[in-house]
Protein backbone atom coordinates (compact mmCIF):
# COMPACT_ATOMS: atom_id res chain seq x y z
CA UNK A 1 0.00 0.00 0.00
CA UNK A 2 0.83 3.57 -0.33
CA UNK A 3 3.24 5.37 2.52
CA UNK A 4 3.76 8.84 2.78
CA UNK A 5 6.90 10.67 4.32
CA UNK A 6 6.74 14.02 5.72
CA UNK A 7 9.55 16.28 6.70
CA UNK A 8 9.84 18.36 8.64
CA UNK A 9 8.02 17.42 11.88
CA UNK A 10 8.07 20.89 12.94
CA UNK A 11 9.64 24.40 11.32
CA UNK A 12 10.24 27.54 12.74
CA UNK A 13 10.37 30.59 10.42
CA UNK A 14 10.64 34.02 10.77
CA UNK A 15 7.93 36.62 9.51
CA UNK A 16 8.42 37.51 5.74
CA UNK A 17 10.72 34.04 5.16
CA UNK A 18 9.64 31.35 3.04
CA UNK A 19 8.55 28.26 3.91
CA UNK A 20 8.95 24.82 2.44
CA UNK A 21 7.95 21.29 3.41
CA UNK A 22 8.49 18.07 1.88
CA UNK A 23 7.20 14.66 0.80
CA UNK A 24 7.39 11.41 -0.16
CA UNK A 25 5.81 8.56 -0.92
CA UNK A 26 5.44 5.12 -3.00
CA UNK A 27 2.61 4.13 -4.68
CA UNK A 28 3.55 5.17 -8.37
CA UNK A 29 -0.08 4.81 -9.16
CA UNK A 30 -0.96 7.61 -7.08
CA UNK A 31 -1.58 10.19 -9.34
CA UNK A 32 -3.59 13.09 -6.65
CA UNK A 33 -1.38 14.97 -3.98
CA UNK A 34 -3.07 17.61 -1.87
CA UNK A 35 -1.90 19.53 1.20
CA UNK A 36 -4.44 20.68 4.24
CA UNK A 37 -3.95 23.33 7.33
CA UNK A 38 -5.14 22.63 10.53
CA UNK A 39 -5.23 25.53 12.76
CA UNK A 40 -5.27 24.62 16.74
CA UNK A 41 -8.79 23.40 17.58
CA UNK A 42 -10.06 23.07 13.90
CA UNK A 43 -10.57 20.62 11.20
CA UNK A 44 -8.31 20.27 8.34
CA UNK A 45 -9.18 22.21 4.97
CA UNK A 46 -7.91 22.11 1.78
CA UNK A 47 -5.15 24.80 0.89
CA UNK A 48 -3.98 23.43 -2.34
CA UNK A 49 -3.23 20.25 -4.66
CA UNK A 50 -1.89 18.93 -7.47
CA UNK A 51 -2.27 16.31 -9.85
CA UNK A 52 -0.11 13.85 -11.78
CA UNK A 53 -0.09 15.80 -15.23
CA UNK A 54 1.39 19.04 -13.71
CA UNK A 55 4.52 19.70 -12.11
CA UNK A 56 3.88 23.18 -10.74
CA UNK A 57 0.91 25.17 -9.01
CA UNK A 58 0.57 28.16 -7.66
CA UNK A 59 -2.08 30.32 -5.84
CA UNK A 60 -0.83 33.33 -4.16
CA UNK A 61 2.06 32.68 -1.67
CA UNK A 62 1.47 29.00 -1.77
CA UNK A 63 2.61 26.49 -4.33
CA UNK A 64 3.26 22.94 -4.93
CA UNK A 65 5.73 21.03 -7.04
CA UNK A 66 5.51 17.36 -7.78
CA UNK A 67 8.41 15.36 -9.12
CA UNK A 68 6.84 11.80 -10.04
CA UNK A 69 9.95 10.37 -11.21
CA UNK A 70 11.62 10.66 -8.03
CA UNK A 71 8.10 10.26 -5.90
CA UNK A 72 8.26 13.55 -3.76
CA UNK A 73 6.15 16.55 -3.53
CA UNK A 74 6.74 20.15 -2.15
CA UNK A 75 4.38 22.47 -0.43
CA UNK A 76 6.18 26.55 -0.63
CA UNK A 77 4.69 29.14 1.37
CA UNK A 78 6.78 32.44 0.85
CA UNK A 79 6.54 35.73 2.67
CA UNK A 80 4.79 33.91 5.97
CA UNK A 81 2.38 35.80 8.18
CA UNK A 82 1.82 34.78 11.31
CA UNK A 83 -1.83 33.40 10.45
CA UNK A 84 0.17 30.57 8.58
CA UNK A 85 0.98 29.41 11.72
CA UNK A 86 -0.58 25.49 11.73
CA UNK A 87 -0.22 21.93 11.03
CA UNK A 88 0.40 21.16 7.32
CA UNK A 89 -0.31 18.02 6.05
CA UNK A 90 0.39 15.73 2.96
CA UNK A 91 -1.29 13.34 1.38
CA UNK A 92 -1.40 11.11 -2.05
CA UNK A 93 -4.04 8.65 -2.86
CA UNK A 94 -5.44 7.62 -6.16
CA UNK A 95 -8.50 9.99 -7.72
CA UNK A 96 -11.72 8.67 -8.84
CA UNK A 97 -13.30 5.28 -8.01
CA UNK A 98 -10.13 4.26 -5.64
CA UNK A 99 -10.04 7.80 -3.85
CA UNK A 100 -8.25 6.31 -1.09
CA UNK A 101 -5.98 9.28 0.76
CA UNK A 102 -3.04 8.45 2.55
CA UNK A 103 -1.60 11.14 4.70
CA UNK A 104 2.00 12.29 6.04
CA UNK A 105 2.46 12.59 9.77
CA UNK A 106 2.03 16.82 9.14
CA UNK A 107 4.46 19.61 9.82
CA UNK A 108 3.85 22.04 12.72
CA UNK A 109 4.89 25.58 10.93
CA UNK A 110 5.59 28.79 13.83
CA UNK A 111 6.09 31.86 11.65
CA UNK A 112 7.34 34.56 14.86
CA UNK A 113 6.48 38.35 13.96
CA UNK B 1 -18.00 25.43 8.21
CA UNK B 2 -21.60 23.53 7.40
CA UNK B 3 -21.32 21.18 4.51
CA UNK B 4 -19.68 18.40 7.04
CA UNK B 5 -21.24 18.15 10.87
CA UNK B 6 -20.77 15.75 13.42
CA UNK B 7 -21.73 15.14 16.78
CA UNK B 8 -21.03 14.99 19.36
CA UNK B 9 -18.29 17.98 19.71
CA UNK B 10 -17.09 16.24 22.86
CA UNK B 11 -17.61 12.70 24.57
CA UNK B 12 -16.05 11.20 27.97
CA UNK B 13 -17.10 7.58 27.97
CA UNK B 14 -16.15 4.66 30.37
CA UNK B 15 -14.85 1.90 28.88
CA UNK B 16 -17.88 -0.48 29.37
CA UNK B 17 -20.05 2.00 27.68
CA UNK B 18 -21.96 2.31 24.25
CA UNK B 19 -21.78 5.05 22.45
CA UNK B 20 -22.54 6.11 18.27
CA UNK B 21 -20.55 9.29 16.79
CA UNK B 22 -22.29 10.89 14.39
CA UNK B 23 -21.44 12.72 10.87
CA UNK B 24 -23.71 14.18 7.95
CA UNK B 25 -22.68 15.86 4.57
CA UNK B 26 -24.97 18.20 2.60
CA UNK B 27 -22.43 18.65 -0.06
CA UNK B 28 -24.13 16.14 -2.24
CA UNK B 29 -20.79 13.95 -2.13
CA UNK B 30 -20.87 9.98 -2.45
CA UNK B 31 -18.00 9.11 -0.44
CA UNK B 32 -17.82 9.35 3.19
CA UNK B 33 -14.72 8.77 5.32
CA UNK B 34 -13.61 7.86 9.33
CA UNK B 35 -10.19 9.32 9.95
CA UNK B 36 -8.40 8.63 14.03
CA UNK B 37 -6.15 11.85 14.59
CA UNK B 38 -3.84 11.29 17.57
CA UNK B 39 -1.22 13.40 19.07
CA UNK B 40 2.11 12.84 16.93
CA UNK B 41 0.25 10.33 14.40
CA UNK B 42 -0.87 11.04 11.11
CA UNK B 43 -4.39 10.80 10.19
CA UNK B 44 -5.74 6.97 9.59
CA UNK B 45 -7.81 6.48 7.89
CA UNK B 46 -10.71 3.57 9.37
CA UNK B 47 -13.47 3.29 7.04
CA UNK B 48 -14.25 4.55 3.43
CA UNK B 49 -18.03 4.35 1.85
CA UNK B 50 -18.64 4.90 -1.37
CA UNK B 51 -22.42 5.26 -2.94
CA UNK B 52 -23.26 3.56 0.88
CA UNK B 53 -21.24 0.71 0.33
CA UNK B 54 -18.07 -0.07 2.75
CA UNK B 55 -14.88 -0.37 0.26
CA UNK B 56 -12.37 0.36 3.09
CA UNK B 57 -11.90 -1.36 6.83
CA UNK B 58 -8.21 -0.43 7.73
CA UNK B 59 -7.75 -3.31 10.16
CA UNK B 60 -9.67 -1.43 12.12
CA UNK B 61 -10.75 -3.49 15.81
CA UNK B 62 -14.48 -4.65 16.13
CA UNK B 63 -15.04 -2.34 19.30
CA UNK B 64 -15.91 0.20 16.22
CA UNK B 65 -18.52 -0.20 14.18
CA UNK B 66 -19.73 1.82 11.08
CA UNK B 67 -22.74 2.52 9.36
CA UNK B 68 -23.52 4.31 6.43
CA UNK B 69 -28.14 4.33 5.67
CA UNK B 70 -27.20 6.56 2.87
CA UNK B 71 -24.73 9.06 1.25
CA UNK B 72 -25.41 11.59 3.33
CA UNK B 73 -25.11 10.04 6.78
CA UNK B 74 -22.23 8.27 8.61
CA UNK B 75 -22.19 6.69 12.03
CA UNK B 76 -19.39 5.39 13.92
CA UNK B 77 -20.86 2.98 16.87
CA UNK B 78 -18.38 2.17 19.92
CA UNK B 79 -18.25 -0.04 22.59
CA UNK B 80 -15.98 -1.65 25.11
CA UNK B 81 -13.29 1.03 24.01
CA UNK B 82 -9.87 1.10 25.74
CA UNK B 83 -8.50 4.45 27.01
CA UNK B 84 -5.47 4.31 23.84
CA UNK B 85 -8.66 4.80 21.33
CA UNK B 86 -8.88 8.66 23.02
CA UNK B 87 -8.54 10.99 20.23
CA UNK B 88 -9.97 12.84 17.87
CA UNK B 89 -12.07 11.44 15.32
CA UNK B 90 -12.45 13.03 12.06
CA UNK B 91 -15.60 12.84 9.32
CA UNK B 92 -14.67 13.54 5.76
CA UNK B 93 -16.55 13.06 2.71
CA UNK B 94 -16.15 13.99 -1.25
CA UNK B 95 -16.76 13.75 -4.53
CA UNK B 96 -15.40 11.02 -6.49
CA UNK B 97 -14.28 12.11 -9.36
CA UNK B 98 -11.79 11.30 -12.57
CA UNK B 99 -7.77 12.60 -10.88
CA UNK B 100 -9.27 14.69 -7.40
CA UNK B 101 -10.69 13.59 -4.26
CA UNK B 102 -11.27 16.39 -2.62
CA UNK B 103 -12.27 15.69 0.96
CA UNK B 104 -14.04 17.92 3.08
CA UNK B 105 -13.72 17.36 6.76
CA UNK B 106 -15.86 18.05 9.74
CA UNK B 107 -15.07 19.44 13.18
CA UNK B 108 -14.30 16.26 14.91
CA UNK B 109 -15.43 14.41 17.58
CA UNK B 110 -12.76 14.89 20.64
CA UNK B 111 -13.11 11.20 22.61
CA UNK B 112 -11.87 10.68 25.83
CA UNK B 113 -12.14 7.05 27.30
CA UNK B 114 -12.03 6.44 31.12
Amino acid sequence: GENVEQHPSTLSVQEGDSAVIKCTYSDSASNYFPWYKQELGKRPQLIIDIRSNVGEKKDQRIAVTLNKTAKHFSLHITETQPEDSAVYFCAAGNGGSQGNLIFGKGTKLSVKP
Amino acid sequence: ETGVTQTPRHLVMGMTNKKSLKCEQHLGHNAMYWYKQSAKKPLELMFVYNFKEQTENNSVPSRFSPECPNSSHLFLHLHTLQPEDSALYLCASSRLTSGSNEQYFGPGTRLTVT
